[in-house]
């Protein structure tokens, strides 16, 4: 089912605590994406990776983080730096291929945090 | 950075006709334009894509059109089906690099019986 998991699938958090959204893939693709998704706002780029253990700011980085220690994993984690955490976010994955051509973006099926 | 813009935020058509969404973007150097469908609950998939070397791109129902000396690039739906009642996104990108894909912020479009 497209090789790319998110977990979990709906997520509370108490304002003030930082949680950590997974996402793993086994479709050995390079780069991994994390998007979030508002109402009427699109998907706006949090971060992206090429390569493990190196990983680039999106449009709207402040008030998370991640890392890429592993070429299958890039986690996510929501800080209390964040205002506004409350969203659904996405995680994809592009295979960068040799001849310089993107192809699709698998996505995973998403988490919805809820902050209370 | 990259901007792109898409019009309408909301489509409804009548089963059978026809729905087009369009997109603009602000990076010259952007070469690879894919459009993805969204469902109620579900994650966004790839529906079609084009290429800066190409003007047009048909798969069944659906094409692509893109003018790169006017930034613009649409989708077109014939012959709309409930079946495509969905959120699309356009999005645009620069090939060969782990580059930002910048999305749009989609339309909904809604057929009706």
């Amino acid at each position: 089912d497209g090789g790319i998991t998110q977990s979990p699938k709906y997520l509370f958090r108490k304002e003030g605590q930082n949680v950590t959204l997974s996402c793993e893939q086994n479709l050995n693709h390079d780069a991994m994406y994390w998007y979030r998704q508002d109402p009427g706002q699109g998907l706006r780029l949090i971060y992206y990776s090429q390569i493990v253990n190196d990983f680039q700011k999106g449009d709207i980085a402040e008030g998370y983080s991640v890392s890429r220690e592993k070429k299958e994993s890039f986690p996510l984690t929501v800080t209390s730096a964040q205002k506004n955490p409350t969203a659904f976010y996405l995680c994809a994955s592009v295979n960068l291929r040799s001849d310089s051509l993107n192809t699709e973006a698998f996505f995973g099926q998403g988490t919805r945090l809820t902050v209370v | 950075g990259e901007n792109v813009e898409q019009h309408p935020s909301t489509l409804s058509v009548q089963e059978g006709d026809s729905a087009v969404i369009k997109c603009t973007y602000s990076d010259s150097a952007s070469n690879y334009f894919p459009w993805y469908k969204q469902e109620l609950g579900k994650r966004p998939q790839l529906i079609i894509d084009i290429r800066s070397n190409v003007g047009e791109k048909k798969d069944q129902r659906i094409a692509v059109t893109l003018n790169k000396t006017a930034k613009h690039f649409s989708l077109h739906i014939t012959e709309t089906q409930p079946e495509d009642s969905a959120v699309y996104f356009c999005a645009a990108s620069i090939t060969g690099t782990a580059s930002k894909l910048t999305f749009g912020t989609g339309t909904r479009l809604q057929v009706m019986l």
